[in-house]
This record gives structure tokens, C-alpha cells and sequence, in this order.
């Protein structure tokens, strides 16, 4: 089964900062690596798809990009609704989760 | 738009059996593969099975293979999980999911509000 190491599990910023979430595949899995959002008793929501393709009705300083086995997850500028916890996703794996919360 | 409304959760005994439900509206459901995902109190997410726009393919995890089933009426619009022989790390909030397109790439694009099952004696 291929594993899905997320980093950092949690991180503290200001709004306004740049964030940078990974992924790392335990082999090589394409582009096939899907971003979510979930706040506190909320449903995710789907961010990025396909490793750099922005949902529709998603912000524009949201952004996914791969290298090799390597997914990066960027919020270009943090705002206040952006606090919660982040989670990358192939086929039926999902990373452990990263939580940002504020600095 | 889309919605996806879960019910029948709820607390059980463990060995018990107990099916969950989700009504599909604002789109073709027969024409999309669906999935249950769930996350257990203060943890990630797992996904849980997924069954074919029509019906033909189901695939589960391998923590609830053999358990649970994964169903569909498509008449209904309706998407159950039969979960049978339940476990107290089955404890969590269950989410059915539509894929994001006609094709099954387990991309979620559309979550329901989650419905909470408990095991416990």
C-alpha cells in the first residue's frame, strides 16, 4: 500500500504569512494527490485536485505543485478563514493532517 | 446544488449491527461513483468503501472488509453502509462523498454534514 507522509503536523502563522504543506508518496503515485479543507465540525472541502488545480470557487492564493514523489500545498497569504486543518488524499490514503493555527 | 444528507447514526453496542443512510439531490445520482469516509473523534480522515455509479464495483478498506457493505437505490437516490459486527474503533463521524467526476479517481468534491456513531456497552 502506498503511504502518505504529511508535514508538519501542526504549525503556527500570522495572518498574512506564506505556509508550505508536504506530502511525500512512499512511490511514485503521478499527479493523482488531492488537497482538503476542514474546519472545526465541518465537512472537508475539496481545495486542489490532481495536485495543482484549483476547485472552482476556490481563492487564487491557494496552490498545489509536485515534484517526483513530493506534493507541496501553499497558502501564498494567510487570512483569517484559513485556520484549520489541512489534508493531502490518494485513492483511499489520506495524510495524517496538518492544523494551522494562529501564531 | 448539491446535497448529500446522512442519517441514521447513533449509539450501539458493540457486535451490533446499524445502517447509515445518505440522500443524494441536486444532481444525476446514478451517474457518480459514491464513498463513506469517516473520522474518529480527534483524528484524521479514513476512507471507507466506495461503490460504481451503477452499482457493479464495490472496494472497502481493509479495517472494515468482511464488516460493512456499501449499497445503492438509485431510484431512491439514496446511498447506504451496512455495518455489521461494529467495534469500538468504529467510533466516529461517517461522511458519505461524491466523486468529483463522472470518473472514479476517489476525488471527493462533495462531502455531507456527517452523521456520529457510537460503539459502546
Amino acid at each position: 500500500d502506498i503511504q502518505m507522509t504529511q508535514s508538519p503536523s501542526s504549525l503556527s502563522a500570522s495572518v498574512g504569512d506564506r505556509v508550505t504543506i508536504t506530502c511525500q508518496a512512499s512511490q511514485d503515485i503521478s499527479n493523482s494527490l488531492n488537497w482538503y479543507q476542514q474546519k472545526p465540525g465541518k465537512a472537508p472541502k475539496l481545495l486542489i485536485y490532481d495536485s495543482s488545480n484549483l476547485e472552482t470557487g476556490v481563492p487564487s492564493r491557494f496552490s498545489g505543485s509536485a515534484s517526483g514523489a513530493v506534493f507541496t500545498f501553499t497558502i501564498s497569504s494567510l487570512q483569517p478563514e484559513d485556520f484549520a486543518t489541512y489534508y493531502c488524499q490518494r485513492h483511499g490514503t489520506f495524510g495524517g493532517g496538518t492544523k494551522v493555527e494562529i501564531k | 446544488q448539491v446535497q448529500l444528507v446522512e442519517s441514521g447514526g447513533g449509539v450501539v453496542q458493540p457486535g451490533r449491527s446499524l445502517r447509515l443512510s445518505c440522500a443524494a439531490s441536486g444532481f444525476t445520482f446514478s451517474s457518480y461513483a459514491m464513498h463513506w469516509v469517516r473520522q474518529a473523534p480527534g483524528k484524521g480522515l479514513e476512507w471507507v468503501a466506495v461503490i460504481w455509479y451503477d452499482g457493479t464495483n464495490e472496494y472497502y478498506a481493509d479495517s472494515v472488509k468482511g464488516r460493512f457493505t456499501i449499497s445503492r437505490d438509485n431510484s431512491k437516490n439514496t446511498l447506504y453502509l451496512q455495518m455489521n459486527s461494529l467495534r469500538g474503533e468504529d467510533t466516529a463521524v461517517y461522511y458519505c462523498a461524491r466523486e468529483a467526476g463522472s470518473v472514479v479517481t476517489h476525488c471527493f468534491g462533495y462531502w455531507g454534514q456527517g452523521a456520529l456513531v457510537t460503539v459502546s456497552s
